[in-house]
């Protein structure tokens, strides 16, 4: 496996609640990524980053911000968590070196359930 | 707008029977085609790619631009192949990846 670790890996919250997810990489991969899995929706991109510093709204970003100060850790952080944002959120990173082309292949934590109570 | 369709929730099929798994898109532009695979237990990972022209655990997977189609095909399904499918796209520069509902696959013995 990639070495890409996701915390915490469960947690239950209260809504109304900041939440706050981790994806740490050790593979000084460019690209990361933050999905949410739901039935019936598959994996849906929320927020990715192509650097440090630099990130992009995703199909699902309304309620969900993230930040990348290192390479390595990519933070996705719900201000007020709803019901609504009850999911398994997946981090998944991707090459791409600067001046390279990436082989387009994803990578992807294990996962962290979140349940809003 | 980009979209990727996975028209059956569940596939069930018997050992040894053919499968297909179908996935359709839409694309402004031309898209770059994957399929990934979730078993039991286990991450994410990618099964096969467009790009490659390859054929991994007997499956293949083609292009079909008129119909913009992707089904991903086995001739003799396996009951190690069960697992969650998922078809996904990505331009050519693969910074964004668009994922299907995805298709639960069953295989009985």
């Amino acid at each position: 496996d990639a070495g890409i670790t996701q915390s915490p890996r469960h947690k239950v919250t209260e809504t109304g609640t900041p939440v706050t997810l981790r994806c740490h990489q050790t593979e000084n991969h460019r690209y990361m990524y933050w999905y949410r899995q739901d039935p019936g929706h598959g994996l849906r991109l929320i927020h990715y980053s192509y650097g440090v510093k630099d990130t992009d709204k995703g199909e699902v970003s309304d309620g969900y911000s993230v930040s990348r100060s290192k390479t390595e850790d990519f933070l996705l952080t719900l201000e007020s968590a709803t019901s609504s944002q009850t999911s398994v959120y997946f981090c998944a990173i991707s090459d791409g070196t600067s001046g390279g082309r990436s082989t387009g292949e994803l990578f992807f934590g294990e996962g962290s359930r979140l349940t809003v109570l | 707008a980009q979209r990727v369709t996975q028209p059956e929730k569940l596939l069930s099929v018997f050992k040894g029977a053919p499968v297909e798994l179908k996935c359709n898109y839409s694309y402004s532009g031309s898209p770059e085609l994957f399929w990934y695979v979730q078993y039991s237990r286990q991450r994410l990972q990618l099964l096969l790619r467009h790009i490659s022209r390859e054929s991994i655990k007997g499956f293949t997977a083609d292009l079909n631009k008129g119909e913009t189609s992707f089904h991903l095909k086995k001739p003799f399904a396996q009951e190690e192949d069960s697992a969650m499918y998922y078809c996904a796209l990505s331009g050519y520069n693969f910074n964004k990846f668009y994922f299907g509902s995805g298709t639960k696959l069953n295989v009985k013995p």
